[in-house]
């Protein structure tokens, strides 16, 4: 059971317009910054956006994030084929030692 | 560009001590923090713990009694070990560069994992 919940899967077909929640509570995504990481097929996880909405360089701006309260979201406009991943969702939880809590991860299937 | 690499037995037996090294290159380990996270087969991420490079540590609570990371600077290299495993320990396990840029890095939660090793499977069997 993930302290952050995410829907285990999401689809769309290419050009399409996808987004992926993430809920979480007062002491992670409340009052901290939200992390969303894109795992591809067999690879390592990779940062996707940090602090909420922003983009590190060499990401896309089809990718973009929002956070609202307790819940976040991920979206990703001009959907493409090589977007089919894993999405995860992260923040630092004050309640948990300062630890870091993950979604339980979206499977991402382009039609 | 940084590069992480894990290293360390694919297989442990039940109740020994998972032993694993991420050796980083590429860039120094000095003024950063380092992390572990794990990924148990078809499942999620799960965070292990970070160490700065200075020494200090913070683990999961629900991995503390049973985790130690350290760090060794003159080989560029942090380690981590988990003792009393069990299969439920069975996992890829990813190290992982905590970082931070612009402003408020002044606190943990401004930070992320930039770099990642490529994962090594670690399977607890008899």
């Amino acid at each position: 059971q993930s302290v952050l919940t995410q829907p285990p899967s999401a689809s769309g077909t290419p050009g399409q317009r996808v987004t992926i929640s993430c809920s979480g509570s007062s002491s992670n995504i409340g009052s901290n910054y939200v992390y969303w990481y894109q795992q591809l097929p067999g690879t390592a996880p990779k940062l996707l956006i940090y602090r909420n909405n922003q983009r590190p360089s060499g990401v896309p701006d089809r990718f973009s994030g929002s956070k609202s309260g307790t819940s976040a979201s991920l979206a990703i406009s001009g959907l493409r084929s090589e977007d089919e991943a894993d999405y995860y969702c992260a923040a630092w939880d004050d309640s948990l030692s300062g630890s870091v809590v993950f979604g339980g991860g979206t499977k991402l299937t382009v039609l | 560009q940084v590069q992480l690499q894990e290293s360390g037995p694919g297989l442990v037996k039940p109740s020994e001590t998972l032993s694993l090294t991420c050796t980083v290159s590429g860039g120094s380990i000095s003024s950063y923090y380092w992390s572990w996270i794990r990924q148990p087969p078809g499942k999620g991420l799960e965070w292990i713990g970070y160490i700065y490079y200075s020494g200090s540590t913070n683990y999961n609570p629900s991995l503390k009694s049973r985790v130690t990371i350290s760090v060794d600077t003159s080989k560029n290299q942090f380690s981590l070990k988990l003792s009393s495993v069990t299969a439920a320990d069975t996992a890829v396990y990813y190290c992982a560069r905590v970082s931070c840029s612009g402003g408020s890095c002044y606190t943990m939660i401004a930070y992320y994992f930039d770099y990642w090793g490529q994962g090594t499977l670690v399977t607890v069997s008899s």
